[in-house]
Order: C-alpha cells, then structure tokens, then sequence
C-alpha cells in the first residue's frame, strides 16, 4: 500500500513567487491534514480536510495560504506570494474516517526555501 | 510557555540500555498522547499512543501517562543503534488535530 505522498521533495524559490505542493493521501482515507515545521520550531497544525471540506482551518497562517482538495482525492496548498517566514518543511498527513482513534500517517514533507 | 515541551537533547544511551524520553504538556483538555519517531529527512511514524494514566507497553516500548502530573514519557529498552532518531511528543487537541513539542534527538552509540 502507497503511503502519504508529498510534491515535490524540494522548492526553492523566491520572496513574492508562488509556490504550489501536492499531497495525494493514502486511497480511501477521508482525513487530509497539513502541518508545518519551521526552522528550530515545533511542527504545527495548518488545517484539516474531510474529503473536501475544511473542517478546521485554523492553523492557517493569513490570506496567502489557500488549501484545496479536489473531489477528495488529492489537496494543494498554494502560497501567494511567499515571504521568507514561509520557509520550512510542510508535512501533510491522512487518517481513514470515523470517530475511532484512527492512526495518523504523515507524508515525509516539502522542504520550502523562501529566498 | 509552549503547550507541550521536551527536552531537544541529544540523549546519549549506549546500545543495549534503557533510553527515556519526556514530555509535559500545560492543556488539561487533552486526552490523548503520541509518541512520533522521525529520521531525518523522512516522515514522523507512530510508535505509541496513550489515552489513559498508566503504563502501555508494545515491545520494547513503553509509553507512561500521568494526567494529575501532566507528564508522558517513552521508554525503549535494549536501544539499538537503528533507534537514534528525533523523538516527537504530540498531545491531541481536537479530532486529530496535534500539538507537537520540539522533539528530543537519541543517539544510541554501538
């Protein structure tokens, strides 16, 4: 079985570019979720998809961040335009649906070089 | 204060001891704690959840809750070296929705 997969490993980009990652969950999971880590900081909660509505988008920094996921399948996050505090590794992560203590399974990341 | 806090190490353990791990967290609310292991450069993996006070042991790990203290702690006995990682803490705030503290770094030297 596929795990969280995350687009692309690596971007490097510069301040006031856009930059678009890519999370496909594992299949059948309705829970999508981001978090994000920046340098020497804890990894925190951005927001939480269930299929494709929000459910809790909390996290979410301010208005240059836009999470989507299409049809429920795979989400993107959009940064527009990036600011050098963007920089860090962005993790997502899915869980099958229910109410039940499901386990979280996190994709290894996007690392995120605003210059 | 950060909600959940552990120690960033490194913890240094020779191979074959007993390596422990500890967190505290400030929100009474949660309920439930994780304990993440991340190599570098890879996914953070779940290794141990705990919901209620006590000891939960799964081989070689043993994860301990005590909610009066505010405190979880992760033990792994007969460490390896292939254990040497950064070790997550994560309190619950919400359906899924973690908290996570900075992480410790084990080395477990051979």
């Amino acid at each position: 079985e596929a795990g969280v997969t995350q687009f692309p490993s690596h971007s490097v980009i510069e301040k006031g570019q856009t930059v678009t990652l890519r999370c496909d969950p594992i299949s059948g999971h309705d829970n999508l979720y981001w978090y994000r880590r920046v340098m020497g900081k804890e990894i925190k909660f951005l927001l939480h998809f269930v299929k494709e509505s929000k459910q809790d988008e909390s996290g979410m920094p301010n208005n240059r961040f836009l999470a989507e996921r299409t049809g429920g399948t795979y989400s993107t996050l959009k940064v527009q335009p990036a600011e050098l505090e963007d920089s860090g590794v962005y993790f997502c992560a899915s869980s099958q649906g229910g109410q039940g203590k499901e386990k979280l399974f996190f994709g290894s990341g996007t690392q995120l070089s605003v210059l | 204060q950060k909600e959940v806090e552990q120690n960033s190490g490194p913890l240094s353990v020779p191979e074959g001891a007993i390596a422990s791990l500890n967190c505290t967290y400030s929100d009474r609310v949660s309920q439930s704690f994780f304990w993440y292991r991340q190599y570098s450069g890879k996914s953070p993996e779940l290794i141990m959840s705990i919901y209620s006070n006590g000891d939960k042991e799964d081989g070689r790990f043993t994860a301990q809750l005590n909610k009066a203290s505010q405190y979880v702690s992760l033990l792994i006995r007969d460490s390896q070296p292939s254990d040497s990682a950064t070790y997550l803490c994560a309190a619950e705030r919400g359906f899924q929705k973690l908290v996570f503290g900075t992480g410790t770094r084990l080395l477990v030297s051979p």
